[in-house]
């Protein structure tokens, strides 16, 4: 049981257009929400991250928004850049439970 | 200040034998987190220590396994090697659990 998904492999955008990347999790325990960027052959950077009490977060050009009734959160990148392309992880908390579940990744090209 | 540090970067292991990885956290992170990526996986939760206890366990075998000295610094070691072991493992230390991780740059490992 996947409790994290992002269920859009790959993502193209052009350059200075917004990117959506989204992110779907099914437990009602998550309370805090988190945001990586991975390129190839470095481990994840920590983009942005969200708490549940909140549905709203930026951070220049990044903003991560949730809705906790559709359990549903997305990050919004704009305008992109073609320094953006990367893998971007979603993780999700439960802070009592101290581990972060991950979803599979999207990977996001942005074109100039 | 020094980022997360994992050793070694590669390591090419035959099946059957073992294989032993290291992770220094970041300077006063007492929570360091392992992390298994496989091509076209996310990031699967291996295991979780905090002050030198696991607090947290993936749903992998017992030939996965790991420790924390009391530096924080923490090993993880797979015995009796298997080819689907070939993967990414990434260790992430934190201030607390709850707050971003960051991430080492990870060991490649590839079993033949």
């Amino acid at each position: 049981d996947q409790q994290v998904k992002q269920n859009s492999p790959s993502l193209s955008v052009q350059e200075g257009r917004i990117s959506i990347l989204n992110c779907d999790y099914t437990n009602s325990m998550f309370d805090y929400f988190l945001w990586y960027k991975k390129y190839p052959a470095e481990g994840p950077t920590f983009l942005i991250s969200i708490s549940s009490i909140k549905d709203k977060n930026e951070d220049g050009r990044f903003t991560v928004f949730l809705n906790k009734s559709a359990k549903h959160l997305s990050l919004h990148i704009v305008p992109s850049q073609p320094g953006d392309s990367a893998v971007y992880f979603c993780a999700a908390n439960n802070t009592n439970a101290g581990k972060s579940t991950f979803g599979d990744g999207t990977t996001l090209t942005v074109k100039p | 200040k020094a980022g997360v540090t994992q050793t070694p970067r590669y390591l090419i292991k035959t099946r059957g034998q073992q294989v032993t990885l290291s992770c220094s956290p970041i300077s006063g992170h007492r929570s360091v987190s392992w992390y298994q990526q496989t091509p076209g996986q996310g990031l699967q939760f291996l295991f979780e220590y905090f002050s030198e206890t696991q607090r947290n366990k993936g749903n992998f075998p017992g030939r996965f396994s790991g420790r924390q000295f009391s530096n924080s610094r923490s090993e993880m070691n797979v015995s009796t090697l298997e080819l689907g072991d070939s993967a990414l493992y990434l260790c992430a230390s934190s201030l607390i659990t709850d707050y971003g991780y960051t991430f080492g740059s990870g060991t490649r490992l590839t079993v033949v």
